[in-house]
Protein backbone atom coordinates (compact mmCIF):
# COMPACT_ATOMS: atom_id res chain seq x y z
CA UNK A 1 0.00 0.00 0.00
CA UNK A 2 1.35 3.21 -1.08
CA UNK A 3 1.97 5.16 1.78
CA UNK A 4 0.86 9.67 1.75
CA UNK A 5 2.63 11.36 -0.81
CA UNK A 6 3.77 14.68 -0.70
CA UNK A 7 5.77 17.49 -2.96
CA UNK A 8 7.60 19.66 -3.00
CA UNK A 9 10.56 18.13 -0.26
CA UNK A 10 12.11 21.16 0.03
CA UNK A 11 11.22 25.00 -0.94
CA UNK A 12 13.41 28.24 -0.29
CA UNK A 13 11.29 31.26 -0.74
CA UNK A 14 11.79 35.05 0.02
CA UNK A 15 9.36 36.70 2.34
CA UNK A 16 5.96 38.26 0.81
CA UNK A 17 6.25 35.05 -1.88
CA UNK A 18 3.81 32.57 -2.28
CA UNK A 19 4.38 28.95 -2.38
CA UNK A 20 1.56 25.89 -2.73
CA UNK A 21 2.19 22.15 -0.74
CA UNK A 22 0.89 19.14 -2.26
CA UNK A 23 -0.36 16.37 -0.94
CA UNK A 24 -2.06 12.86 -2.11
CA UNK A 25 -3.13 10.86 0.64
CA UNK A 26 -3.68 6.98 1.01
CA UNK A 27 -5.64 5.70 -1.09
CA UNK A 28 -9.69 5.16 0.31
CA UNK A 29 -8.80 7.42 3.09
CA UNK A 30 -11.49 10.00 3.51
CA UNK A 31 -9.52 12.30 6.38
CA UNK A 32 -6.87 14.98 5.49
CA UNK A 33 -5.18 16.92 7.49
CA UNK A 34 -2.09 19.55 7.58
CA UNK A 35 -0.14 20.44 10.31
CA UNK A 36 2.56 22.51 10.45
CA UNK A 37 5.95 21.54 12.71
CA UNK A 38 8.31 24.35 13.78
CA UNK A 39 11.86 23.15 14.50
CA UNK A 40 11.97 21.65 18.07
CA UNK A 41 8.11 21.82 18.71
CA UNK A 42 5.37 18.85 17.77
CA UNK A 43 3.55 19.16 15.00
CA UNK A 44 0.23 21.43 15.18
CA UNK A 45 -3.04 20.90 12.96
CA UNK A 46 -3.67 23.80 10.62
CA UNK A 47 -7.08 22.37 8.99
CA UNK A 48 -8.72 18.85 8.92
CA UNK A 49 -10.76 17.37 5.86
CA UNK A 50 -13.31 15.02 5.53
CA UNK A 51 -14.12 14.14 1.82
CA UNK A 52 -13.98 17.99 0.29
CA UNK A 53 -15.31 19.33 3.25
CA UNK A 54 -13.42 21.00 6.36
CA UNK A 55 -13.81 19.93 9.87
CA UNK A 56 -11.24 22.01 11.26
CA UNK A 57 -9.82 25.08 10.70
CA UNK A 58 -9.57 27.14 13.39
CA UNK A 59 -5.55 27.53 13.80
CA UNK A 60 -4.82 28.08 9.78
CA UNK A 61 -3.73 31.62 9.73
CA UNK A 62 -6.65 32.81 7.35
CA UNK A 63 -5.26 36.38 6.26
CA UNK A 64 -2.40 34.32 4.27
CA UNK A 65 -3.28 30.39 4.56
CA UNK A 66 -5.81 28.57 2.11
CA UNK A 67 -6.06 25.03 1.69
CA UNK A 68 -8.43 23.05 -0.28
CA UNK A 69 -8.98 19.26 -1.26
CA UNK A 70 -10.74 18.92 -4.71
CA UNK A 71 -13.04 15.57 -5.25
CA UNK A 72 -12.28 14.94 -2.16
CA UNK A 73 -9.10 13.36 -3.23
CA UNK A 74 -5.77 15.57 -3.40
CA UNK A 75 -5.01 18.53 -1.53
CA UNK A 76 -2.84 21.85 -1.73
CA UNK A 77 -1.79 24.03 1.10
CA UNK A 78 -0.92 28.08 -0.28
CA UNK A 79 0.79 30.52 1.81
CA UNK A 80 0.54 33.87 0.46
CA UNK A 81 2.37 35.72 1.34
CA UNK A 82 5.01 34.02 3.07
CA UNK A 83 6.55 35.20 6.95
CA UNK A 84 9.41 34.70 8.27
CA UNK A 85 7.73 32.60 10.65
CA UNK A 86 6.71 30.12 8.45
CA UNK A 87 9.67 28.41 8.07
CA UNK A 88 8.47 24.77 9.00
CA UNK A 89 8.01 21.80 8.02
CA UNK A 90 4.42 21.19 6.28
CA UNK A 91 3.18 17.59 7.12
CA UNK A 92 0.44 15.96 5.43
CA UNK A 93 -1.48 13.02 7.59
CA UNK A 94 -4.76 10.98 6.25
CA UNK A 95 -6.97 8.63 8.36
CA UNK A 96 -9.95 6.17 6.86
CA UNK A 97 -12.33 8.34 8.46
CA UNK A 98 -12.87 11.30 11.03
CA UNK A 99 -13.59 8.67 14.03
CA UNK A 100 -9.99 6.58 13.26
CA UNK A 101 -7.29 7.17 15.86
CA UNK A 102 -4.40 6.25 13.48
CA UNK A 103 -3.11 9.01 11.12
CA UNK A 104 -0.55 7.91 8.37
CA UNK A 105 1.91 11.10 8.29
CA UNK A 106 3.95 11.65 4.60
CA UNK A 107 7.60 12.90 5.06
CA UNK A 108 6.76 16.73 4.82
CA UNK A 109 7.95 19.86 2.66
CA UNK A 110 10.45 21.57 4.32
CA UNK A 111 9.98 25.81 4.06
CA UNK A 112 12.27 27.92 4.12
CA UNK A 113 11.31 31.56 4.13
CA UNK A 114 14.54 33.69 4.34
CA UNK B 1 0.10 26.07 30.91
CA UNK B 2 0.55 23.33 27.74
CA UNK B 3 -1.62 20.83 27.23
CA UNK B 4 0.31 18.38 26.47
CA UNK B 5 4.22 18.69 27.79
CA UNK B 6 7.11 16.27 27.38
CA UNK B 7 10.65 15.45 28.71
CA UNK B 8 13.02 17.94 27.05
CA UNK B 9 15.74 15.75 26.29
CA UNK B 10 17.76 15.31 24.20
CA UNK B 11 18.74 11.90 25.99
CA UNK B 12 21.71 9.49 25.39
CA UNK B 13 21.80 5.83 26.47
CA UNK B 14 23.98 3.31 25.74
CA UNK B 15 22.51 -0.08 23.73
CA UNK B 16 20.60 -2.84 25.54
CA UNK B 17 19.52 0.14 28.00
CA UNK B 18 15.47 0.38 29.24
CA UNK B 19 14.38 3.55 28.21
CA UNK B 20 11.38 5.96 29.69
CA UNK B 21 10.22 8.20 28.06
CA UNK B 22 7.12 10.67 29.94
CA UNK B 23 4.48 13.17 28.87
CA UNK B 24 1.99 14.84 31.31
CA UNK B 25 -0.83 16.59 30.26
CA UNK B 26 -3.56 19.03 31.59
CA UNK B 27 -6.82 18.21 29.61
CA UNK B 28 -8.77 16.02 31.85
CA UNK B 29 -11.09 14.99 28.26
CA UNK B 30 -7.98 13.01 26.90
CA UNK B 31 -8.47 9.25 25.63
CA UNK B 32 -6.44 8.44 23.50
CA UNK B 33 -2.71 8.20 24.14
CA UNK B 34 -0.18 7.72 21.44
CA UNK B 35 3.64 7.51 20.85
CA UNK B 36 4.80 8.79 17.80
CA UNK B 37 8.26 8.00 16.43
CA UNK B 38 9.74 10.24 14.00
CA UNK B 39 13.15 9.81 12.12
CA UNK B 40 15.04 12.88 10.63
CA UNK B 41 13.87 14.52 7.52
CA UNK B 42 10.59 11.91 7.48
CA UNK B 43 7.21 12.07 9.09
CA UNK B 44 6.29 10.95 12.27
CA UNK B 45 5.20 6.98 12.35
CA UNK B 46 2.72 5.81 15.31
CA UNK B 47 4.03 3.58 17.24
CA UNK B 48 1.25 2.49 19.49
CA UNK B 49 -2.03 3.99 21.21
CA UNK B 50 -4.11 2.95 24.03
CA UNK B 51 -7.27 4.18 25.35
CA UNK B 52 -8.09 5.63 28.60
CA UNK B 53 -5.71 4.01 31.50
CA UNK B 54 -3.40 0.72 31.58
CA UNK B 55 -0.62 -0.82 29.67
CA UNK B 56 -0.30 -1.87 26.39
CA UNK B 57 3.04 -3.99 25.32
CA UNK B 58 3.89 -4.36 21.60
CA UNK B 59 7.65 -5.92 21.37
CA UNK B 60 10.30 -4.23 22.96
CA UNK B 61 7.39 -1.37 23.30
CA UNK B 62 5.28 -0.98 26.38
CA UNK B 63 3.11 2.13 26.91
CA UNK B 64 1.70 2.59 30.30
CA UNK B 65 -1.29 5.23 31.05
CA UNK B 66 -1.88 6.84 34.12
CA UNK B 67 -5.26 9.54 33.78
CA UNK B 68 -5.38 9.63 37.75
CA UNK B 69 -2.16 11.64 37.67
CA UNK B 70 -2.36 12.50 34.11
CA UNK B 71 0.70 11.06 33.35
CA UNK B 72 1.65 8.80 29.72
CA UNK B 73 5.30 6.60 29.71
CA UNK B 74 6.78 4.80 26.49
CA UNK B 75 9.44 2.18 27.66
CA UNK B 76 11.78 0.69 25.27
CA UNK B 77 13.54 -2.76 26.76
CA UNK B 78 16.90 -3.41 24.59
CA UNK B 79 17.41 -0.55 23.44
CA UNK B 80 18.67 -0.83 19.51
CA UNK B 81 20.91 2.10 17.52
CA UNK B 82 17.80 1.84 15.35
CA UNK B 83 15.53 3.38 17.50
CA UNK B 84 17.39 6.28 17.37
CA UNK B 85 14.78 8.60 16.79
CA UNK B 86 12.73 11.81 18.10
CA UNK B 87 9.71 10.45 19.85
CA UNK B 88 6.09 12.33 20.20
CA UNK B 89 3.49 11.88 22.30
CA UNK B 90 0.13 12.84 21.41
CA UNK B 91 -3.29 12.92 22.41
CA UNK B 92 -6.68 13.33 21.88
CA UNK B 93 -10.62 13.20 23.25
CA UNK B 94 -12.83 10.45 22.58
CA UNK B 95 -15.53 10.98 19.22
CA UNK B 96 -15.88 12.34 16.18
CA UNK B 97 -13.01 14.22 15.96
CA UNK B 98 -9.96 12.43 16.23
CA UNK B 99 -7.85 16.19 16.90
CA UNK B 100 -4.16 15.40 18.00
CA UNK B 101 -2.78 17.54 20.61
CA UNK B 102 1.28 16.34 20.19
CA UNK B 103 4.04 17.19 22.64
CA UNK B 104 7.50 18.48 21.91
CA UNK B 105 8.93 15.48 21.26
CA UNK B 106 12.39 13.69 22.71
CA UNK B 107 15.25 13.00 20.73
CA UNK B 108 16.75 9.51 21.83
CA UNK B 109 20.30 8.66 20.64
CA UNK B 110 21.45 4.76 21.18
CA UNK B 111 24.95 4.49 20.96
CA UNK B 112 26.47 1.51 19.99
Amino acid sequence: EAGVAQSPRYKIIEKRQSVAFWCNPISGHATLYWYQQILGQGPKLLIQFQNNGVVDDSQLPKDRFSAERLKGVDSTLKIQPAKLEDSAVYLCASSLDFARVEQYFGPGTRLTVT
Amino acid sequence: QKEVEQDPGPLSVPEGAIVSLNCTYSNSAFQYFMWYRQYSRKGPELLMYTYSSGNKEDGRFTAQVDKSSKYISLFIRDSQPSDSATYLCAMSVAGANSKLTFGKGITLSVRP
